[in-house]
């Protein structure tokens, strides 16, 4: 069972416009989500995260959104640039459990074309 | 700063091999510490976290296992290797006590079983 679903593998976007990626949960319990960023052959970086009391957050040119109701987040990228292409996992997380509460996304690859 | 340090960075081994992967982290007492395994086409997948020394929590039933014989040091192993083994390991770690959702992973071993 996937609680955290992003069901675009991946996205192309023009240099300079905005990248809007996906990321939809089914676990009710979650309460803190967050974006990591990935280039091949290395780990996962740390992006932008939201907590459930709020429904944006933002940071430079990412903002992430959060609607409870729908159960639904987005990372917005604007404008997107050229280092920005890469893998994007969502992840979700109950602050309430334990180490191991963490689950992510399959991932989306996004690619910025000149 | 803290850092956190994976290797080997690539690993080719034949069906039946055992395996050592090893992970320490440096500048941070008492991390909490995982491995995460990325098999194509499929998410982040936690294998292995630990809250100290000689503590263990397994997720998934594997062939594989995990020690933490020192306070910054994680080792994922296996006795004989499986096809399905095959994936991108990451370790990282986390701030403990309690759980802090945001991970600091390492660069990752790509590990082939042919």
């Amino acid at each position: 069972d996937q609680q955290v679903k992003q069901n675009s593998p991946s996205l192309s976007v023009q240099e300079g416009r905005i990248s809007i990626l996906n990321c939809d949960y089914t676990n009710s319990m979650f309460d803190y989500f967050l974006w990591y960023k990935k280039y091949p052959a290395e780990g996962p970086t740390f992006l932008i995260s939201i907590s459930s009391i709020k429904d944006k957050n933002e940071d430079g040119r990412f903002t992430v959104f959060l609607n409870k109701s729908a159960k639904h987040l987005s990372l917005h990228i604007v404008p997107s640039q050229p280092g920005d292409s890469a893998v994007y996992f969502c992840a979700a997380s109950n602050s309430g459990g334990g180490a191991d509460g963490l689950t992510f996304g399959k991932g989306t690859h996004l690619i910025i074309q000149p | 700063s803290q850092t956190i340090h994976q290797w080997p960075a690539t690993l080719v081994q034949p069906v039946g091999s055992p395996l050592s992967l090893e992970c320490t982290v440096e500048g941070t007492s008492n991390p909490n510490l995982y491995w995460y395994r990325q098999a194509a086409g499929r998410g982040l997948q936690l294998l292995f976290y630990s809250v100290g020394i000689g503590q263990i929590s397994s997720e998934v039933p594997q062939n594989l296992s995990a020690s933490r014989p020192q306070d910054r040091q994680f080792i994922l192993s296996s006795k004989k290797l499986l096809l399905s083994d095959s994936g991108f390991y990451l370790c990282a770690w986390s701030v403990h006590p309690g759980f802090d959702e945001k991970l600091f992973f390492g660069s990752g071993t790509q590990l082939s079983v042919l």
